[in-house]
C-alpha cells in the first residue's frame, strides 16, 4: 500500500537553529499538508499546499515557517529559527482530491525536540 | 470552545465488548473523518463521511448532519483496537479540524 514517508523520525535541535522536515507524499496525490501535535494536545493544522503554492495557512504558520516542493517528489517544512514551543510531532499528509474526498494519508511523523 | 468535541475522553473495555465513541461539532461541515492514532504516534484514516453510515470490518461509522453528530462503533473489540480515535471535520476549506481524541484501551 502506498505510504507517505517522513524523515527524520526524531530530530533534536538547539533553540535558534534551522530545521528542515522532509516528506515524500504519495506520487499521484495533488494536495499536501503539514500538521503538528504538541505532546498531550490535539493535532493542529499548519499549512496546505496545492499546485506549487500555499492554499491555506494557520496563525501558527508565521514567517518562521516555510514549505517547498523542490523537485516534484519531496515536500519540506522549514522552521527558520526554532523556539522551545516548536517542540512537537509534525505530520505530513497528502490526498488525491480536495477535502480528502478519498481520504488522507498521513506519514508516521517527525518528533522535533528543541532544547 | 472547541469546534469538535469527543466523548468519552478515555474508555476502557474488556475484549469482546461493543464500543461507541461520540463526536459532536458546532460548525457547518462538508465531511467528517474518523482517524486512528497508534501508540507510536502514527495516524491512519478510517472513514470519511458526508452522510449516512459506513462499515469496514468491525468498524461502523455513522453521521447525523442535522444533529451535527457522528459515532464510531467497534464490534467485538480486541486488544489490538487499543489506540486514540480522533474525529476531524472539513469545512469549506481543505484543512482538517481535529477533536481531542478518545483514548481506548481494550483488555484481554
Amino acid at each position: 500500500e502506498p505510504e507517505v514517508t517522513q524523515t527524520p523520525s526524531h530530530q533534536v535541535t538547539q533553540m535558534g537553529q534551522e530545521v528542515i522536515l522532509r516528506c515524500v507524499p504519495i506520487s499521484n496525490h495533488l494536495y499536501f499538508y503539514w500538521y503538528r501535535q504538541i505532546l498531550g494536545q490535539k493535532v493542529e493544522f499548519l499549512v496546505s499546499f496545492y499546485n506549487n503554492e500555499i492554499s491555506e495557512k494557520s496563525e501558527i504558520f508565521d514567517d518562521q515557517f516555510s514549505v517547498e516542493r523542490p523537485d516534484g517528489s519531496n515536500f519540506t517544512l522549514k522552521i527558520r529559527s526554532t523556539k522551545l514551543e516548536d517542540s512537537a510531532m509534525y505530520f505530513c499528509a497528502s490526498s488525491e482530491a480536495l477535502q480528502g474526498q478519498y481520504g488522507y494519508t498521513f506519514g508516521s511523523g517527525t518528533r522535533l525536540t528543541v532544547v | 470552545k472547541n469546534e469538535v468535541e469527543q466523548s468519552p475522553q478515555n474508555l476502557t473495555a474488556q475484549e469482546g465488548e461493543f464500543i461507541t465513541i461520540n463526536c459532536s461539532y458546532s460548525v457547518g461541515i462538508s465531511a467528517l473523518h474518523w482517524l486512528q492514532q497508534h501508540p507510536g504516534g502514527g495516524i491512519v484514516s478510517l472513514f470519511m463521511l458526508s452522510s449516512g453510515k459506513k462499515k469496514h470490518g468491525r468498524l461502523i461509522a455513522t453521521i447525523n448532519i442535522q444533529e451535527k453528530h457522528s459515532s464510531l462503533h467497534i464490534t467485538a473489540s480486541h486488544p489490538r483496537d487499543s489506540a486514540v480515535y480522533i474525529c476531524a471535520v472539513v469545512r469549506n476549506t481543505d484543512k482538517l479540524i481535529f477533536g481531542t481524541g478518545t483514548r481506548l484501551q481494550v483488555f484481554p
